[in-house]
This record gives structure tokens, sequence and C-alpha cells, in this order.
């Protein structure tokens, strides 16, 4: 069955950078775009980045655009976030979600935890 | 900007009972690609409905989504203890992919 499992979340300072990962298991993920959503403690969901099945369409949201990158290896299955520039308010957790043609997010995973904390 | 306003932000209903939770969005929704996800506590979304009205692998019956455009709504007929959470809904046709701010339905 589908499986997404986030990985590099911790404790960082303001101003520095981190790397998340999401493992992709169960279905063929170079067929289908990803995105990152973000949830601070307490706060809804906040929609971060999507990258299209081959990596050539990447959207942001305003929030994180020219600070956060996300990338993909289909070959590994891998999906990436790349924050720099980090700051209080980024401190989340991180979910990676599946997105299938004609479809909304329809497979999450359990999300890693960002705190951005001096 | 595009904004996607649910009300109420809390609904207070007791099992059994029939509940209303509205979604309206500042523009209209192309094609209606508007979605439904459920939250419980420490959980991840979980998605409900797409395409406004389309119900997702495995979802209940009791679960309905309706409307078009800008006016979008998601009801459950007869409430299960375990229906009690958050709930948002989402525009995926487009970036950027916003979500409401999410309604909170809490036992009575």
């Amino acid at each position: 069955q589908v499986h997404l499992v986030e990985s590099g979340g911790g404790v960082v300072q303001p101003g520095t950078s981190l790397r998340l990962s999401c493992a992709a298991s169960g279905f063929t993920f170079s067929t289908v775009g990803m995105h990152w959503v973000r949830q601070a403690p307490g706060k809804g969901l906040d929609w971060v980045a999507v990258i299209s099945y081959d990596g050539n369409n990447k959207y942001y949201a305003d929030s994180v655009k020219g600070r956060f990158t996300i990338s993909r290896d289909n070959a590994k299955k891998m999906l990436f976030l790349q924050m720099n520039s980090l700051t209080t308010e980024d401190t989340a957790v991180y979910f990676c979600a599946r997105w299938s043609p004609l479809l909304p997010l329809d497979y999450w995973g359990q999300g890693t935890l960002v705190t951005v904390s001096s | 900007e595009f904004v996607l306003t649910q009300s109420p932000d809390t609904l207070s209903l007791s099992p059994g009972e029939r509940a209303t939770l509205s979604c309206r969005a500042s523009q209209s929704v192309g094609s209606n690609y508007l979605g439904w996800y459920q939250q419980k506590l420490g959980q991840a979304p979980r998605l409900l409905i797409y395409g406004a009205s389309t119900r997702a692998t495995g979802v209940p019956d009791r679960f309905s989504g309706s409307g078009s455009g800008t006016d979008f709504t998601l009801t459950i007929s007869r409430l299960e203890p375990e229906d009690f959470a958050v709930y948002y809904c989402q525009r995926y046709g487009a970036s950027p992919y916003i979500f409401g701010q999410g309604t909170r339905l809490e036992i009575k």
C-alpha cells in the first residue's frame, strides 16, 4: 500500500538551513506530483510547495518563495524540501503528500517536526 | 488573492445529529477542484471528498459534498463518535493550493 515517511526535522536556530526528505513506496512515484504542507502547533494546514511528476514544474507559497526549494529523485522514490533562512514562523510539522491526476492530496505521511528557536 | 473561508469555526453537535460545514471561495473554483479533509488530533489529514462531491475510497456514505463556483458544503448525515475532528477544504486545481482555516466539529 501507499506509504510516505518524512524525515530530517529537528531543532535549528533562526537563519539556518534544513533539508527534509520523504521516502515513498507502494506506488509508481515517477507518475504523480508531490506536495509539502505544514502545520504550525495548534494551527491549520498551510500549503508550502508542489512539484510535478517529472520535476519540471514547481510552485511555492509566497511565504517560502526564494527560501525553500522542492525537488525529487524519481530513481530513489524520494521527495525533498531544502529550507534556507529559517525563521520562527517556519516552526511546524511538515507533511509530504501525494497528488494524483484530477485528485487532491490523497495520501499523506505522518509528518516531521521542525522547530526554529534560538 | 484567493481565499477559502470556512464556517463556522467550531460546530458543537451530538452523535446522531446532522452536520453542515461551509467553505466559501473568494473566486470561482475552476472545474470544481475542491476537496475536503478530516484531521484528528495527532494524525495526518485524510481525504474525504474530491471534485466537490465525490467520496474518496473507503469514505462512509454519511459524508457528502456539494456546491459549485464559490460555495461548497460538506454534510455528515448522522454523526458517529469518530467523526468529531477538524475539517478543511482545499482548492487543488491551481497554485496556490490554498486550505480553508478549518472547522472544528466537537461533541456537545
